[in-house]
């Protein structure tokens, strides 16, 4: 049973304007939550995390929120650039092992 | 420093051959993964070594065995490879909370 969901498969966003990525989890175990970026043909990079302690991390051009009492978190990019266009995945930490969600295709149109 | 280093990167089986797909990092971490990437599916964790000399099992662990040779190399074993177990392979390490993964082994069973 998936624990971790990504729900919209992809999401297409004009330059320049908002990406906004959702991501479920059902497991209250999770302690810490991590964004993925994937480019085709290569491995998964770290983008972005947000401990269950913290409700919003940012780092330049991303922000995360977590939602805890709704098991429910977000990234947003703002702007949207042509090179964000990638897979994005969604992972949870429970001790040593995260869980991914299914992953969100961008395509960031100029 | 390389970081996490795969190696094949392509490889092609036939059905009931065996084959190691070898990951080495050199960031001194203590953690190790092995994941398949299916479509759709996002990454699910087949093994996974906490620390030098402990290897446990993932979510889909079944047609696999790994080792945990030293601190820096953990490898993957497919004794008898089926065709569901196409998929792309990437290996991952971790000192703390984020992994850093490799770039990928595409198998093919035919």
């Amino acid at each position: 049973d998936q624990q971790v969901k990504q729900n919209s498969p992809s999401l297409s966003v004009q330059e320049g304007r908002i990406s906004i990525l959702n991501c479920d989890y059902t497991n209250s175990m999770f302690d810490y939550f991590l964004w993925y970026k994937k480019y085709p043909a290569e491995g998964p990079t770290f983008l972005i995390s947000i401990s269950s302690i913290k409700d919003k991390n940012e780092d330049g051009r991303f922000t995360v929120f977590l939602n805890k009492s709704a098991k429910h978190l977000s990234l947003h990019i703002v702007p949207s650039q042509p090179g964000d266009s990638a897979v994005y995945f969604c992972a949870a930490r429970d001790d040593y092992k995260l869980s991914f969600g299914a992953g969100t295709t961008v395509t960031v149109r100029a | 420093n390389a970081g996490v280093t795969q190696t094949p990167k392509f490889q092609v089986l036939k059905t009931g051959q065996s084959m190691t797909l070898q990951c080495a990092q050199d960031m001194n971490h203590n953690s190790m993964y092995w994941y398949r990437q299916d479509p759709g599916m996002g990454l699910r964790l087949i093994y996974y070594s906490a620390s030098e000399g402990t290897t446990d099992k993932g979510e889909v662990p079944n047609g696999y065995n790994v080792s945990r040779l030293n601190k820096r190399e953990f490898s993957l074993r497919l004794e008898s490879a089926a065709p569901s177990q196409t998929s792309v392979y990437f290996c991952a390490s971790a000192s703390f909370y984020e992994q850093y993964f490799g770039p990928g082994t595409r198998l093919t069973v035919t």
